[in-house]
């Protein structure tokens, strides 16, 4: 069965700083990922998404994220953290297809500090 | 419509009533979910549907109920609310790379 851990139930940063939040994942095959964030009251929106290819991948507002099969790890960094990143972030690992059934961590929640 | 609505956007409900989430997405996406958020537990699957005529259950279905009788609506039902159905309610869809796309939510209070 797949399965997410998000590590970090919390994180605070001070604005400026680097930011980088653990996933790691269990999945059979090769996986699909995927970071999600959710501002306060408010919907997930996708940050960024593995599927192939190259193992770092870009994503909005300046995230991005490294697929490390060895470690089985979809870590996701921003080198410059504003305070307008606080919010809840997800992990989530599935694959596409008709059967698709993603699976999510318990997210980690960032605070950023002025 | 752009995107999945969502209805209500809260809502009040006396334990013991039926009650219906709505759900409608206008990107044509075969699959789409369920979800409730509580805090400390992220996100937990209800019910899903990969097609429309088709449904699964998640980790939590118990309590709950889903039909998909066309591809834009996915609405879920409390038969009778109890308070432990008290959460934040998402639905999603997703299209066949993956990628889901959420509604704003609905909050539920049961007493």
């Amino acid at each position: 069965a797949q399965s997410v851990t998000q590590p970090d139930i919390h994180i605070t940063v001070s604005e400026g700083a680097s930011l980088e939040l653990r996933c790691n994942y269990s999945y059979g095959a090769t996986p699909y990922l995927f970071w999600y964030v959710q501002s306060p009251g408010q919907g997930l929106q996708l940050l960024l998404k593995y599927f192939s290819g190259d193992t770092l991948v870009q994503g909005i507002k300046g995230f991005e994220a490294e697929f490390k099969r060895s470690q089985s790890s979809f870590n996701l960094r921003k080198p410059s953290v504003h305070w307008s990143d606080a919010a809840e972030y997800f992990c989530a690992v599935g694959a596409a297809g008709g059967s698709y059934i993603p699976t999510f961590g318990r997210g980690t929640s960032l605070i950023v500090h002025p | 419509i752009a995107g999945i609505t969502q209805a209500p956007t809260s809502q009040i409900l006396a334990a013991g009533r039926r009650m219906t989430l709505r759900c409608t997405q206008d990107m044509r996406h075969n699959a789409m979910y369920w979800y409730r958020q509580d805090l400390g537990l992220g996100l937990r699957l209800i019910h899903y549907s990969n097609t429309a005529g088709t449904t699964g259950k998640g980790e939590v279905p118990d309590g709950y109920s889903v039909s998909r009788a066309n591809t834009d609506d996915f609405p879920l039902t409390l038969a009778s609310a109890v308070p432990s159905q008290t959460s934040v309610y998402f639905c999603a869809s997703s299209d066949s790379g993956g990628e889901q796309f959420f509604g704003p939510g609905t909050r539920l209070t049961v007493l």
